[in-house]
């Protein structure tokens, strides 16, 4: 079936070090849409990108669309320890409103 | 705003057992939709809903049902509850259906 990829699974960073996580997918997405989950917590939204070839920028973190619309990557600089949490891509496969998320990447900073 | 909103928090039911989880959303948004999460692993969509009156399968909706009678609410059943089903669940919102999605707190469900 159709199925969204995240690399790495698991990421130990220290302080202020940099962090990417992939997301692949095997199906064109509509658009990407990125989440950030806290332990215990709930997905929250970070951000969407609708074109192909789309980057977009929050202070530290940016992220891209891939040209094929099927792949993003969120890049994390300076990590700080805020930075914690589980990181997943999603998106609506074309033509739709179902929507897949990734396997997600859990990020762990190290102070 | 109280966004989106679901009970209970968490629920222990039986093998066999049916029960409702109920989710609503106050930002009138027409696109609203359920989730489970099991460890370690990402979000798979069970329902969907585009608007009062109009529901959809997800990837995983064996087991579950949904009706969406108002653009407020809508509930998740668990017909006869099963082992299987222990899980997570996450419900959503969003304004169209193809934009940011608001996320409830989530229900955290142990079938015995």
């Amino acid at each position: 079936g159709q199925q969204v990829m995240q690399i790495p699974q698991y990421q130990h960073v220290q302080e202020g070090e940099d962090f990417t996580t992939y997301c692949n997918s095997s199906t064109t997405l509509s658009n990407i849409q990125w989440y950030k989950q806290r332990p215990g917590g709930h997905p929250v939204f970070l951000i969407q990108l609708v074109k192909s070839g789309e980057v977009k920028k929050q202070k530290r973190l940016t992220f891209q669309f891939g040209e094929a619309k099927k792949n993003s990557s969120l890049h994390i600089t300076a990590t700080q320890t805020t930075d914690v949490g589980t990181y997943f891509c999603a998106g609506p496969t074309s033509g739709t409103y179902k929507y897949i998320f990734g396997t997600g990447t859990r990020l762990k900073v190290l102070a | 705003n109280a966004g989106v909103t679901q009970t209970p928090k968490f629920q222990v039911l039986k093998t066999g057992q049916s029960m409702t989880l109920q989710c609503a959303q106050d930002m009138n948004h027409e696109y609203m939709s359920w989730y489970r999460q099991d460890p370690g692993m990402g979000l798979r969509l069970i329902h969907y809903s585009v608007g009062a009156g109009i529901t959809d399968q997800g990837e995983v909706p064996n087991g579950y049902n949904v009706s969406r009678s108002t653009t407020e609410d809508f509930p998740l059943r668990l017909l006869s509850a099963a082992p299987s089903q222990t899980s997570v669940y996450f419900c959503a919102s969003s304004r169209n259906g193809d934009g940011e999605q608001y996320f409830g707190p989530g229900t955290r469900l142990t079938v015995t």
